[in-house]
């Protein structure tokens, strides 16, 4: 199994600002993903996170309002960029090996609250 | 990833076994049946995989239909701690795909 914890797990920000939240894994994975959880609603994929090079989005999400990184096999950040309040939302970190039969964990999330 | 249909929600009793019930007709060779489930205020966890046979783990049992166009997840004995979203994801990539899952309630 893995260990992931995210920061911050909930901050209230104001329109037009950004936030950056960490995932941190407690072993090495070679698959990172970040997903929104928009209020009474199920899981959406924003991206996948790429060790070493850019992200792959998913449709819908865009690098410069969705920046990550990956800058190994055991860290990510996402940054949800110029803010505003349709961007409240659960943000998740999920982690796994690469594999359509391999188990996939996931992080407690970030409530997010943008006024 | 191919699409699932589940019923939007169920309810048991505490202690009586669930049927959770996902149909996937367009279902390709290569895809896998996972289950997830997501307890309140949480991120969701693996409950079970399979890709062909039934499945059995500590947390409940896959049953697969022989042509793989549905699945029903058994949880053996629910407990309140049961009562989660369940979502049943085709894979046949590195990508989980959630759909809308199934509110289960569990019951004193």
């Amino acid at each position: 199994s893995a260990v992931i914890s995210q920061k911050p797990s909930r901050d209230i920000c104001q329109r037009g600002t950004s936030l950056t939240i960490q995932c941190q894994v407690d072993s090495q994975v070679t698959m990172m993903f970040w997903y929104r959880q928009q209020p009474g609603q199920s899981l959406t994929l924003i991206a996948t996170a790429n060790q070493g090079s850019e992200a792959t989005y998913e449709s819908g999400f865009v690098i410069d309002k969705f920046p990550i990184s990956r800058p190994n096999l055991t860290f990510s950040t996402l940054t949800v960029s110029n803010m505003s309040p349709e961007d409240s939302s659960i943000y998740l970190c999920s982690v796994g090996n690469s594999g359509p039969y391999n188990e996939q964990f996931f992080g407690p999330g970030t409530r997010l609250t943008v006024l | 990833d191919a699409k699932t249909t589940q019923p939007n929600s169920m309810e048991s009793n505490e202690e009586e076994p669930v049927h959770l019930p996902c149909n996937h007709s367009t279902i390709s060779g290569t895809d896998y049946i996972h289950w997830y489930r997501q307890l309140p205020s949480q991120g969701p966890e693996y409950v079970i995989h399979g890709l062909t046979s039934n499945v059995n783990n500590r947390m409940a049992s896959l049953a697969i239909a022989e042509d793989r166009k549905s699945s029903t997840l058994i949880l053996h004995r629910a407990t309140l701690r049961d009562a989660a979203v369940y979502y049943c994801i085709l894979r046949s990539t590195d990508k989980l795909i959630f759909g809308t899952g199934t509110r289960l309630q569990v019951f004193p």
